[in-house]
């Protein structure tokens, strides 16, 4: 049974860069079926897409986070991995990673992580 | 622009049914989307992939109470038999030009 599994810092300072991984357990990362992406919800809000990596390190972003989203990939580990930088409150949400069903590009998540709670504060 | 627009809230009686609207716009008639369920103080779960006419596909476990429809630009989930456990947002989402959307979600009350 797939699972994935968000971890990292639950605070941040306000400029400071997040950084998030999400961690695959019983399937492959390198699965040619599969996308692999970070999707948030700031709290009472409804959810936002990030962005979104095939395991080849192809990578697709929400226009308005653009600039300030890298998300990478680690095969060997079975891991992808979030960085978004220049965090202001407004980013302060529930990270959630998942996996993305191929249907010729990213189209829709069919399995969630559980999510885990970001807050950006001095 | 792909924007999808949903009611904010809806509500229905135990045992009865429900059906939810998620609406593509203009020039996207054609898209597929996915529906999503989020229960209270839960991460999302994916319901089903519903297509232009109406097929659709289900994910692992989802009950045989939940499907989904189509006509024109309008896609639709229904719940027959509600049960207290359906009380959740529900989210549609579609995909095109690289990116994802999501629409705002409605609040599923059972009464």
């Amino acid at each position: 049974q797939l699972q994935l599994q968000e971890s990292g810092p639950g605070l941040v300072k306000p400029s400071e860069t997040l950084s998030l991984t999400c961690t695959v357990s019983g399937g492959s990362i390198s699965s040619s079926s599969y996308y692999w992406g970070w999707i948030r919800q700031p709290p009472g809000k409804g959810l936002e897409w990030i962005g979104s990596i095939y395991y080849s390190g192809s990578t697709s972003y929400n226009p308005s986070l653009k600039s300030r989203v890298t998300i990478s990939v680690d095969t060997s580990k079975n891991q992808f991995s979030l960085n978004l930088s220049s965090v202001t409150a407004a980013d302060t949400a529930v990270y959630y990673c998942a996996r993305g069903f191929n249907c010729g590009g990213d189209c829709y998540p069919d399995n969630w992580g559980q999510g885990t709670l970001v807050t950006v504060s001095s | 622009q792909l924007v999808l627009t949903q009611s904010p809230s809806a509500s229905a009686s135990l045992g009865a049914s429900v059906k939810l609207t998620c609406t593509l716009s203009s020039g996207h008639s054609r898209h597929a989307i996915a529906w999503h369920q989020q229960q209270p103080e839960k991460g999302p779960r994916y319901l089903m992939k519903l297509n232009s006419d109406g097929s659709h596909s289900k994910g692992d476990g989802i009950p045989d109470r939940f499907s989904g429809s189509s006509s024109g630009a309008e896609r639709y989930l229904t719940i027959s038999s509600l049960q207290s456990e359906d009380e959740a947002d529900y989210y549609c989402q579609t995909w095109g030009s690289g990116i994802r959307v999501f629409g705002g979600g409605t609040k599923l009350t059972v009464l």
